[in-house]
């Protein structure tokens, strides 16, 4: 049974590098793209981004200067950057597994996110 | 503002039918897979529908998909309490390069 878990700060002041870490346990990161997706409190979701485990990364046209998303294959983790955020980035952000295999039709499963609040 | 197009609320007496519709364009809906997600209050999303129609293992078959050129549909039969959640439609987009989400629907059930 694959499960994803996020890992990192809580609060992050404005203007400074927001850094996320999902720890995938129960697969292997090869064969699948994986991805981060984020959801505003009370708003909808809004994707971020995927990573293939040999490097190939998909960001969000509207986030695309300020994301890197990382992979870390010896320690089954993918990572997320987002540089210079601001209040409007405050989210729970998800990590997900892309499926099927080698393509993006769609997300499953999902971390139980973790909420980031961008606040002085 | 959300490039796939939901109601942003539906509701539905227990035991009827409901059915969310999600519109899009010929670069996303018209040219790739569409994914229903279900998000019950306080909790991540759990994919429900895959590949326009197909349903992951343990998810009952009251809940169904269609697509249609540039627009799907999510149904839900023999409506439930538990089925209170919000439900949001996704999809790959082919000019962006990114999958794209609709705003979401609420779904209650009265």
């Amino acid at each position: 049974q694959v499960q994803l878990q996020e890992s990192g700060p809580g609060l992050v002041k404005p203007s400074e590098t927001l850094s996320l870490t999902c720890t995938v346990s129960g697969d292997s990161l090869t064969n699948y793209y994986w991805s981060w997706i984020r959801q505003p409190p009370g708003k909808g979701l809004e994707y971020i981004g995927f990573i293939y485990y040999g490097g190939t990364t998909n960001y969000n046209p509207s986030l695309k200067s300020r994301v890197t998303i990382s992979v870390a294959t010896s320690k089954n983790q993918f990572s997320l950057k987002l540089t210079s955020v601001t209040a409007a980035d405050s989210a729970v952000y998800y990590c997900a597994r892309a499926l099927p295999p080698g393509e993006v039709n769609c997300f499953d499963p999902w971390g139980q996110g973790t909420l980031v609040t961008v606040s002085s | 503002q959300s490039m796939l197009t939901q109601p942003p609320s539906v509701s539905a007496a227990p035991g009827q039918k409901v059915t969310i519709s999600c519109s899009g364009s010929s670069s996303n809906i018209g040219d790739n897979y569409v994914a229903w997600y279900q998000q019950l209050p306080g909790t991540a999303p759990k994919l429900l529908i895959y590949d326009n129609n197909k349903r992951p293992s343990g998810i009952p078959d009251r809940f169904s998909g269609s697509k249609s050129g540039t627009s799907a549909t999510l149904g839900i039969t023999g409506l439930q309490t538990g089925d209170e959640a919000d439900y949001y439609c996704g999809a790959w987009d082919s000019s962006l390069f990114a999958v794209v989400f609709g705003g979401g629907t609420k779904l209650t059930v009265l």
